[in-house]
């Protein structure tokens, strides 16, 4: 079965720094998704993104955050400066249709020191 | 605003005897529903959804759920648990017919003693 990849599984920066998330979504899948889960938190929306460019974005969604298409089969979450408080689980989520699940990668732990 | 409400932080149940997650929600309309599983260390598994039609909805690895709408509840069931089911299991919604954003419960982390 298809799966959404996700790398690196574990990332460690340090504070400051810019990382870049990368996402492969299941190949015919148009909708993209990027949630974070702050450790023993609940599992937040960042951004969806559809035809090239973002469809909706969530409040910490803010400037120090970018996604990209940079191909046909990447999907990035770029994070600059990062803050302590950005540690989490990045998940990347795909879907075929409106009408259809989203189906989730693995997760980058993203950990800042 | 929606929102989902997993009222269960932690459940701990015997191998074999039955299980029940509870998920209320709040949102204007019938949403659709998704009961997702994440075991330590990985990612988020589809278990089973809700769109419409049959409010009792068959998922992956023994699972079901029934949607009742007069309640605004998806609890999800098995009827006898596995040592391999131990995961936290997240309920979620989205809007109906619309690509946007699942908004997830907080979880309930399921223990199972031998």
């Amino acid at each position: 079965e298809p799966e959404v990849t996700q790398t690196p599984s574990h990332q460690v920066t340090q504070m400051g720094q810019e990382v870049i998330l990368r996402c492969v979504p299941i190949s015919n899948h148009l909708y993209f998704y990027w949630y974070r889960q702050i450790l023993g938190q609940k599992v937040e929306f960042l951004v969806s993104f559809y035809n090239n460019e973002i469809s909706e974005k969530s409040e910490i969604f803010d400037d120090q955050f970018s996604v990209e298409r940079p191909d046909g089969s990447n999907f990035t979450l770029k994070i600059r400066s990062t803050k302590l408080e950005d540690s989490a689980m990045y998940f990347c989520a795909s879907r075929a249709t409106s009408n259809q699940p989203q189906h989730f990668g693995d997760g980058t732990r993203l950990s800042i020191l | 605003a929606q929102s989902v409400t997993q009222p269960d932080i932690h459940i701990t149940v015997s191998e074999g005897a039955s299980l029940e997650l509870r998920c209320n929600y709040s949102y204007g309309a019938t949403p659709y529903l998704f009961w997702y599983v994440q075991s330590p260390g990985q990612g988020l598994q589809l278990l089973l959804k809700y769109f419409s039609g049959d409010t009792l909805v068959q998922g992956i690895k023994g699972f079901e759920a029934e949607f009742k709408r007069s309640q605004s509840s998806f609890n999800l069931r098995k009827p006898s648990v596995h040592w391999s089911d131990a995961a936290e299991y997240f309920c979620a919604v989205g809007p109906p017919g619309s690509a946007r954003q699942l908004t997830f419960g907080s979880g309930t982390q399921l223990t199972v003693l031998p």
